[in-house]
């Protein structure tokens, strides 16, 4: 069985830094590209981040370039999440997101991880 | 970086009705589109891929049409586990983005 368990949330102040890791089970993890997608409340989705199997290609949404980075440990069937110089408007839930075969659409989601960045 | 537009934003329907919604895309993104359904609290679920395949497990009410700039999902007769929100996603191209969800009401 499929299992993505994300952590690392957590309330921060504007400008802070935090990490997300999302461990991964049930499937062969450097096989599949991974994605996170958050949600701010009450609002939708938002792609921000994603990253081949092997780690070698990274992609990101404008709104977070040069603030996050993504990057797995193969070894560990880990997802991360670096998230530097974060805004209040960095305030949501994060999800990972397994990709369903070499396209980023996403056939398996984590529970999410909140991340709240005040003051 | 491609815009994806949903219509209706929200939408009551009933028990048994069939709904459809639609998903425009700013520019040509082949068949390289999504549909997922959210429910309050949950993580999103994948139901359709490349425009119109069914995702593993889930109901044939659902089905998915389109190619190009233009995409509808359809649901032929709603259950009451179907009133939920739903987000189209293209990933044609990065940045892969979302539309701003369609939220199912009952009537």
């Amino acid at each position: 069985e499929v299992q993505l368990l994300e952590s690392g949330g957590g309330l921060v102040q504007p400008g802070g830094s935090l990490r997300l890791s999302c461990a991964a089970s049930g499937f062969t993890f450097n096989n599949y590209a991974m994605s996170w997608v958050r949600q701010a409340p009450g609002k939708g989705l938002e792609w921000v981040s994603g990253n081949s199997g092997s780690g070698d290609s990274a992609y990101y949404a404008d709104s977070v370039k040069g603030r996050f980075t993504i990057s797995r440990d193969n070894s560990k069937n880990t997802l991360y999440l670096q998230m530097n110089s974060l805004r209040a408007e960095d305030t949501a839930v994060y999800y990972c997101a397994k990709a369903l075969g070499v396209y980023s659409n996403f056939d398996y989601w984590g529970q999410g991880t909140l991340v709240t960045v005040s003051s | 970086a491609i815009r994806m537009t949903q219509s209706p934003s929200s939408f009551s329907a009933s028990t048994g009705d069939r709904v459809t919604i639609t998903c425009r895309a700013s520019q040509g993104i082949s068949s390289y589109l999504a549909w997922y359904q959210q429910k309050p609290g949950k993580a999103p679920k994948l139901l359709i891929y490349a425009a119109s395949t069914l995702q593993g497990g889930v109901p044939s009410r659902f089905s998915g049409s389109g190619s190009g700039t233009d995409f509808t999902l359809t649901i032929s007769r709603l259950q009451s586990e179907d009133f939920a929100t739903y987000y189209c996603q293209q990933y044609y191209s990065d940045p892969y983005t979302f539309g701003q969800g369609t939220k199912l009401e009952i009537k």
